[in-house]
């Protein structure tokens, strides 16, 4: 079975570090991309950046760029989301989400993660 | 960026009915999806490349256009398709979502 597992949720402080994972299983790691997506409570989908595990690449959304950080280990199927700062306003659900690397392939984002819902408060 | 638009915002529907929820993008693309999201769970991909239904989805779900204009249509909705549908083009990075279409049961 594909499977992206994600913790559930991390409670945090203002100004705290935090790093969240995907943990992909029942697939070749290295063949699709990883994707976030970020979801404040009550609101819309947004698209924060994608991360090639094959050759580590990653590309941001301009309003992500220098705010998060993606990464991924290859070798233990792991995709990171990653905070230096944490502020109130980054509190939201993060969606992982896979997509087929080659285009010619691509049919979507199609296995999703359950979602790490991220409290930031004082 | 390439902006998504949808409409209508809500959409009410009694079970039985067809329903349809349009996308409108800032500019031509070919590599438009849709989601659902239900209630408290995580997105479902419901179609890609326009028209194309993801596996396990049912026939009654079907997407439609090019260009700059799309349609999502389900014929006889069931209690089970409440929930958010989002467009999202996947044509240029940034992949961009639209707002959403609050699809509800009577």
């Amino acid at each position: 079975e594909v499977r992206l597992v994600q913790a559930r949720a991390e409670v945090k402080r203002p100004g705290e570090s935090l790093k969240i994972s995907c943990q992909a299983s029942g697939y070749t790691f290295t063949k699709y991309w990883i994707g976030w997506v970020r979801q404040k409570p009550g609101k819309g989908l947004e698209w924060m950046g994608i991360i090639y595990p094959s050759d580590y690449l990653v590309k941001y959304g301009p309003s992500f760029q220098g705010q998060v950080i993606i990464s991924a280990d290859r070798f233990i199927n792991t995709a990171y989301l990653q905070w230096t700062s944490l502020q109130a306003s980054d509190t939201a659900t993060y969606y992982c989400a896979r997509g087929e690397a080659d285009l010619n392939l691509y049919s979507g984002m199609d296995v999703w993660g359950q979602g790490t819902t991220v409290t930031v408060s004082s | 960026d390439i902006v998504m638009t949808q409409s209508p915002l809500s959409l009410p529907v009694s079970p039985g009915e067809a329903a349809s929820i349009s996308c409108r993008s800032s500019q031509s693309l070919h590599y438009l999806e849709w989601y659902l999201q239900k209630p408290g769970q995580s997105p479902q991909l419901l179609i890609y490349k326009v028209s194309n239904r993801a596996s396990g989805v049912p026939d009654r779900f079907s997407g439609s256009g090019s260009g700059t204009e799309f349609t999502l249509k389900i014929t006889k909705v069931e209690a089970e398709d409440a929930g958010v549908y989002y467009c999202m083009q996947s044509l240029q990075i940034p992949l961009t979502f639209g707002g959403g279409t609050k699809v509800e049961i009577k």
